[in-house]
């Protein structure tokens, strides 16, 4: 199976500054359509995940444009320009190419 | 909108059987859509069960493929988990899900089941 490793583990943020959370899959993600099959989550405390990024980069309906992913080879980024109060919460990649489809490990931001 | 709610018993003994039903609405089940199950355990990451299409085809986490079943009912528009043998490792909050190839998945609140005598 494809194996996700994120890091950090946990990321103190400053609210107005920028923050990134890395992921690596062991294998390409990269379908034969030309998309990548990597999708972003938030999960904030006592909710379920809402999906931020799908298609490697691509922002979910009604997701503020400060979220972003981007791709290099097997590494994706999740960038938020200008971290607010509300983006607390533990944060999960997940591939979407290959059963059994595989989560990080999770990425808790908190308000420093 | 696309909407998925879980339902099933909160409580399970350990050897029984686990069974959730996922009730879709917005969408029909019938569609180009892969229907699927993730869980979490209190406290932790989040795992992927397995999913099913309409046609009844269906992959499952080689994890869990001895102990799962997983159903479809087209008529009612809601598809079934139903997992064996379970023990105090499968209490968790277990999520459905809908994904296709090109658009955001959707996924319920999630219900949390606790296995215990």
């Amino acid at each position: 199976e494809i194996v996700m490793t994120q890091s950090p583990l946990s990321l103190p943020v400053t609210p107005g500054e920028a923050a990134s959370i890395s992921c690596r899959s062991s294998e390409s993600l990269l379908h034969s359509n030309g998309y990548n099959y990597l999708e972003w989550y938030l999960q904030k405390p006592g909710q379920s995940p809402q999906v931020l990024i799908y298609l490697g980069s691509t922002r979910a309906s009604g997701v503020p444009d400060r979220f972003s992913g981007s791709t290099s080879g097997t590494d994706f980024t999740l960038k938020i320009s200008r971290v607010e109060a509300e983006d607390v919460g533990v944060y999960y990649c997940m591939q979407a190419l290959q059963t059994p489809f595989t989560f990080g490990g999770g990425t808790k931001v908190e308000i420093k | 909108q696309v909407q998925l709610r879980e339902s099933g018993p909160r409580l399970v003994k350990p050897s029984g059987t686990l069974s959730l039903t996922c009730v879709v609405s917005g969408v029909s089940i019938s569609s180009s859509n892969w229907w699927s199950w993730v869980r979490q355990p209190p406290g932790q990451g989040l795992e992927w069960i397995g999913e099913i299409y309409h046609s009844g085809t269906t992959n499952y986490n080689p994890s869990l493929k001895s102990r799962l079943t997983m159903s479809i009912d087209n008529s009612k528009n809601q598809f079934s988990l139903r997992l064996t043998s379970v023990t105090a490792a499968d209490t968790a909050l277990y999520y459905c899900t809908r994904r296709d190839y090109y658009t955001s998945p959707n996924w319920g609140q999630g219900t949390l089941v606790i296995v215990s005598s």
